[in-house]
C-alpha cells in the first residue's frame, strides 16, 4: 500500500515562528501537493510539485513557500505564520504524467498559530 | 485555472436509500480525469470512483455511480443502498494532463439509521 506520512498531527506554533510541514511518501510518485482544508472552502491548492527541485504554485500560494530536494520528499513552509494560517493542512502524491491516477493523502496536519 | 463547484454543502439520506452528490466543472482542456473522494470523520481521503472525460460509459463501482454529462460538464455521484458508513465528506476532483488536481468544497453526507 502506498504510505504518505505527514511529520505531525496536530501543532500549535506562534505567530512569526517559522514553521515546516513535512510529508513523506514511499512509492516513487512524481507529482506531490500541498493543500489547504477549510470548512466551506474544501481543498485549496497551495503548491505542487511535478519532480524533484520543480514546484508550481497552486491558488492560494501567499506566505507559504516549498521544498523538493528529494522524491520522497515535500517540504510546506510557513516563513512567518500568522493566525489566518490556522487550519488543516493535507499532503498528497501520485504517479506523473498520467491523468488517470489517483490522489493518496496522508493524515492531514492541523496548525494552529496562536 | 479549472475550477470544480460543489453547490450541496449538506446532503443526508436514509439508511438503505439512495442519494445523489452533485459537481460541476469548468475547463477548456479535452483531456482530462474526474474523481470522487471520500473523507470519513477524522480518517485519511480515499478514492471513491474515477471518470475518464472520452469515455461516455458511466464509472461504476459496486454501490457507486457516476452520471457524467461532458457537455453540461457536470459530475454527479449516485449512492445506492446507503450504509452508515458512507457518511463522511465528499469531494468532486478534476485533474488534466499539467499534473495538478482541483478539488470542490466538498458535499458533507450524513445517514440516518
Amino acid at each position: 500500500d502506498v504510505k504518505v506520512t505527514q511529520s505531525s498531527r496536530y501543532l500549535v506554533k506562534r505567530t512569526g515562528e517559522k514553521v515546516f510541514l513535512e510529508c513523506v511518501q514511499d512509492m516513487d510518485h512524481e507529482n506531490m501537493f500541498w493543500y489547504r482544508q477549510d470548512p466551506g472552502l474544501g481543498l485549496r491548492l497551495i503548491y505542487f510539485s511535478y519532480d524533484v527541485k520543480m514546484k508550481e504554485k497552486g491558488d492560494i500560494p501567499e506566505g507559504y513557500s516549498v521544498s523538493r530536494e528529494k522524491k520522497e520528499r515535500f517540504s510546506l513552509i510557513l516563513e512567518s505564520a500568522s493566525t489566518n494560517q490556522t487550519s488543516m493542512y493535507l499532503c498528497a502524491s501520485r504517479i506523473g504524467g498520467q491523468t488517470n491516477t489517483e490522489a493518496f493523502f496522508g493524515q492531514g496536519t492541523r496548525l494552529t498559530v496562536v | 485555472a479549472q475550477t470544480v463547484t460543489q453547490s450541496q454543502p449538506e446532503m443526508s439520506v436514509q439508511e438503505a436509500e439512495t442519494v445523489t452528490l452533485s459537481c460541476t466543472y469548468d475547463t477548456s482542456e479535452s483531456d482530462y480525469y474526474l474523481f470522487w473522494y471520500k473523507q470519513p470523520p477524522s480518517r485519511q481521503m480515499i478514492l471513491v470512483i474515477r471518470q475518464e472525460a472520452y469515455k461516455q460509459q458511466n464509472a461504476t463501482e459496486n454501490r457507486f455511480s457516476v452520471n457524467f454529462q461532458k457537455a453540461a460538464k457536470s459530475f454527479s455521484l449516485k449512492i445506492s443502498d446507503s450504509q452508515l458508513g458512507d457518511a463522511a465528506m465528499y469531494f468532486c476532483a478534476y485533474t488534466s494532463l499539467n499534473n495538478d488536481m482541483r478539488f470542490g468544497a466538498g458535499t458533507r453526507l450524513t445517514v440516518k439509521p
